[in-house]
């Protein structure tokens, strides 16, 4: 059965800390791999990963993909009390449904 | 350009009572989903559609339905409600992999 599974559950930090949170995967056809970070509300897209050892990185978040290893990773450095959310990882099956399998999610809790 | 959009943002029914939820796509998406995200959860596919055909069902009772529109805009129905319905419910629209998620529509069932 596909599956993704994030780690850790959860995570509290001090501003300033970088924090690693990891994504493993085991999906048919695998395509893509897609992090969100959800605060209030519904999920914002943060990145999409289709190729292994390629970094994508926006601002102080980065990601990298290993296709291998069936893993992707979402790096924070210089935390701030904003980045506090849960951070969603995804991957689509693509065979025949099309359906988006989300992990449970990382909280993250950054304090000032 | 307008992202996703949903309406209502937020309803209270009663059990046994029917919901219908709406979805608008960003322009030019084709493809919509639904999820259902209960706390502490991350989203559980209920549907997809793309050109109007249903492309993918998740495990929901058929007391669950969806359709899409000629615009590509997308209703989720549900029928005979319960408790453990209540949900933040997403639709979202998706091109080529991407998927972008609208702001949701919080149902509570009492």
């Amino acid at each position: 059965e596909d599956k993704v599974v994030q780690s850790p559950l959860s995570l509290v930090v001090h501003e300033g800390d970088t924090v690693t949170l990891n994504c493993s995967y085991e999906v048919t056809n695998f395509r893509s791999l897609l992090w969100y970070k959800q605060e209030k509300k519904a999920p914002t897209f943060l990145f999409m990963l289709t190729s292994s050892g390629i970094e994508k990185k926006s601002g102080r978040l980065s990601s990298i993909l290993d296709k291998k290893e069936l893993f992707s990773i979402l790096n924070i450095t210089a935390t701030q009390t904003g980045d506090s959310a849960v951070y969603l990882c995804a991957v689509p099956n693509t065979s025949g449904t099309y359906k988006y399998i989300f992990g449970t999610g990382t909280r993250l809790k950054v304090l000032a | 350009d307008a992202g996703v959009t949903q309406s209502p943002t937020h309803l209270i029914k009663t059990r046994g009572q029917q919901v219908t939820l709406r979805c608008s796509p960003i322009s030019g998406h084709k493809s919509v989903s639904w999820y259902q995200q209960v706390l502490g959860q991350g989203p559980q596919f209920i549907f997809q559609y793309y050109e109007k055909e249903e492309r993918g069902r998740g495990n929901f009772p058929d007391r669950f339905s969806a359709r899409q529109f000629p615009n590509y805009s997308s209703e989720l129905n549900v029928n005979a409600l319960l408790l453990g319905d209540s949900a933040l419910y997403l639709c979202a629209s998706s091109s080529a992999y991407e998927q972008y998620f609208g702001p949701g529509t919080r149902l509570t069932v009492t």
